[in-house]
């Protein structure tokens, strides 16, 4: 699996856009990024992934570059329930859903009134 | 709305103790996984499952057994506990068909004390 490297933690005004970048130079064709966050005490929850175009779902939005060397997840309006660590990981997505998930340290990320 | 169980939220135990961790999930996904989640360290996967009565190692499986006699439930055991196995435990469970769309599930976790 690739590497990822993602800043250790990160800060954030209450109602601004949170980016939080992940750089993952090691990326094969075949491997999607997922995005994952988990809350204190909380198990992780699934965010969103993609493989090259940018994606947006009701939670957050995915930004790839082109050469899929990095990507960034944006929260585009942050509040104090979105303050967690985030964590990136890629990984290649087959149609039996069994392919295991390796788990960096994230990003903790803090959004501050 | 609950869709991954786990048994208990916390938990302590004595040295030497055989432990049973109870995970189930309601979403009759094939795959089940356990992990142990450590400060500095992040999450490091022990077991998993791909159906039943099967199950593979995963990256840190010394000190451990699981067990997955129905398709809803995957036991992690501790065989004879130890202080170093002190830790929060998560299961989690994917589906084959929509693990791609909607990754994984993971329960609330149960954090384990052997003193």
């Amino acid at each position: 699996d690739a590497k990822t490297t993602q800043p250790t933690s990160m800060d954030c005004a209450e109602g601004r856009a949170a980016n939080l970048p992940c750089n993952h130079s090691t990326i094969s064709g075949n491997e999607y990024v997922y995005w994952y966050r988990q809350i204190h005490s909380q198990g992780p929850q699934y965010i969103i992934h993609g493989l090259k175009n940018n994606e947006t779902n009701e939670m957050a939005s995915l930004i790839i570059t082109e050469d899929r060397k990095s990507s960034t997840l944006i929260l585009p309006h942050a509040t104090l329930r979105d303050t967690a660590v985030y964590y990136c990981i890629v990984r290649v997505a087959t149609n039996f859903g069994n392919e295991k998930l390796t788990f960096g340290t994230g990003t903790r990320l803090t959004i501050i009134p | 709305d609950v869709k991954v169980t786990q048994s208990s939220r916390y938990l302590v135990k004595r040295t030497g103790e055989k432990v049973f961790l109870e995970c189930v999930q309601d979403m009759d996904h094939e795959n089940m996984f356990w992990y142990r989640q450590d400060p500095g360290l992040g999450l490091r996967l022990i077991y998993f499952s791909y159906d039943v009565k099967m199950k593979e190692k995963g990256d840190i499986p010394e000190g451990y057994s699981v067990s997955r006699e129905k398709k809803e439930r995957f036991s992690l055991i501790l065989e004879s506990a130890s202080t170093n196995q002190t830790s929060m435990y998560l299961c989690a469970s994917s589906d084959g068909g929509t693990a791609a769309y909607y990754g994984y599930t993971f329960g609330s976790g149960t954090r384990l004390t052997v003193v």
